[in-house]
């Protein structure tokens, strides 16, 4: 039984640059949901999909940042044009039916 | 936004000392859920709970739902080195709608001195 996975798990980019994030949910769970957690915080919520559908983003999501699900599986997250402020841990989250939410273990964006 | 308040902040303990730290909001939530998240890593569940008044143990983690579903409470007993972290609580705002987002306080943050 394997858990959330998260890819890469460290990312340094510069300012500027485009990256990408993957998250591979538990296998049976139709809910994914992506955070933002910066030190201090708790995690602020960005972006949920129900299978393939985008059903709600944050306001936090700005216009560079977009995120997908195309089979109703895996998922990713892309920033363009990477700000200083946008380096965080990003998680990956995701649920059945329920309100219970697991989560992989991050990717951690560092952007010089 | 809505959020979450955490109490304490932070706890600097003795290991085998119990914990406890509890967690209120403004307003009426339907569920609780309890994280640890360790330096590095994502939050890990610890605790779920659905009914106002019930109290969930998990080890020697025990939580409560707050009778006025307004709070909840973390306790932790007869702690150890491991148990160092951040404790989070989280549940879906009241407009949560059908979409299961949730809404997280700030952390405690528990040192334990062996």
């Amino acid at each position: 039984d394997t858990g959330v996975s998260q890819d890469p798990r460290h990312k340094i980019t510069k300012r500027g640059q485009n990256v990408t994030f993957r998250c591979d949910p538990i296998s049976e769970h139709n809910r994914l949901y992506w955070y933002r957690q910066t030190l201090g915080q708790g995690p602020e919520f960005l972006t949920y999909f129900q299978n393939e559908a985008q059903l709600e983003k944050s306001r936090l999501l700005s216009d560079r940042f977009s995120a997908e699900r195309p089979k109703g599986s895996f998922s990713t997250l892309e920033i363009q044009r990477t700000e200083q402020g946008d380096s965080a841990m990003y998680l990956c989250a995701s649920s059945k039916q329920g309100y219970e939410q697991y989560f992989g273990p991050g990717t951690r964006l560092t952007v010089t | 936004g809505q959020q979450l308040n955490q109490s304490p902040q932070s706890m600097f303990i003795q290991e085998g000392e119990d914990v406890s730290m509890n967690c209120t909001s403004s307003s009426i939530f339907n569920t609780w859920l309890w994280y640890k998240q360790d330096p590095g890593e994502g939050p890990v569940l610890l605790i779920a709970l659905y009914k106002a008044g019930e109290l969930t143990s998990n080890g020697r983690l025990t939580a409560q739902f707050g009778i006025t579903r307004k709070d909840s409470f973390l306790n932790i007993s007869a702690s150890i080195p491991s148990d160092v972290g951040i404790y989070f609580c989280a549940g879906p705002p009241y407009n949560a709608g059908n979409n299961r987002k949730l809404i997280w306080g700030l952390g405690t943050s528990l040192a334990v001195n062996p």
